[in-house]
């Protein structure tokens, strides 16, 4: 199983572009990474996916180096909304099942 | 939206009761996934279900149990509930496949206080 860690937190100012690195070492050939985002009382949101190189979508941009041992999540321009913690997975949901484990994240707070 | 209805939002309940916590996937997904998150333990896995079959069991207690029916509808039954049985209850869907690599849409959660 795929460990992963990531900062627990993050301070950061509206407009700025954030970066939170996955470091997940035993990435095993078939894992994707994948990132969550949790506000308080409500369930995980998926962000973005991803394999390797990089991955953009309309709300962030994934990056994975060659050897997919780390991942790094990039908010570019940040507000306050985006206050949350961001899950790092790696694995491959239906097969792993109750693999997937959702660690302690990292509590991103953007102030004005 | 996520497409992941939950039912209660809310529960209130006391000590050696029990709930039934229900959970209505996404249109087409037959995956459905039960966490439980408290303060102290983050989000805990709890059991997958495949259309209708067990598929994988995390650190469920005795006391827990769920089932999957044929609708694809969810239900989590909580028994002799305990104060430490409080928590956020989320259920998660995602599509099938072996090959599959969906990732997990979560609904907003049941909150469970027992006291």
């Amino acid at each position: 199983l795929a460990k992963t860690t990531q900062p627990i937190s993050m301070d950061s100012y509206e407009g700025q572009e954030v970066n939170i690195t996955c470091s997940h070492n035993n990435i095993a050939t078939n894992d994707y990474i994948t990132w969550y985002q949790q506000f308080p009382s409500q369930g995980p949101r998926f962000i973005i996916q991803g394999y390797k190189t990089k991955v953009t979508n309309e709300v962030a941009s994934l990056f994975i180096p060659a050897d997919r041992k780390s991942s790094t999540l990039s908010l570019p321009r940040v507000s306050l909304s985006d206050t949350a913690v961001y899950y790092c997975l790696v694995g491959r949901p239906y097969n792993q099942g109750g693999k997937l484990i959702f660690g302690q994240g990292t509590e991103l707070s953007v102030k004005p | 939206d996520s497409g992941v209805t939950q039912t209660p939002k809310h529960l209130i309940t006391a000590t050696g009761q029990r709930v039934t916590l229900r959970c209505s996937p996404r249109s087409g997904d037959l995956s459905v996934y039960w966490y439980q998150q408290s303060l102290d333990q983050g989000l805990q896995f709890l059991i997958q279900y495949y259309n209708g079959e067990e598929r994988a069991k995390g650190n469920i207690l005795e006391r827990f149990s769920a089932q999957q029916f044929p609708d694809l509808h969810s239900e989590l039954n909580l028994s002799s509930l305990e104060l430490g049985d409080s928590a956020l209850y989320f259920c998660a869907s995602s599509a099938s496949g072996d090959t599959d690599i969906s990732p997990l849409h979560f609904g907003n959660g049941t909150r469970l206080t027992v006291t």
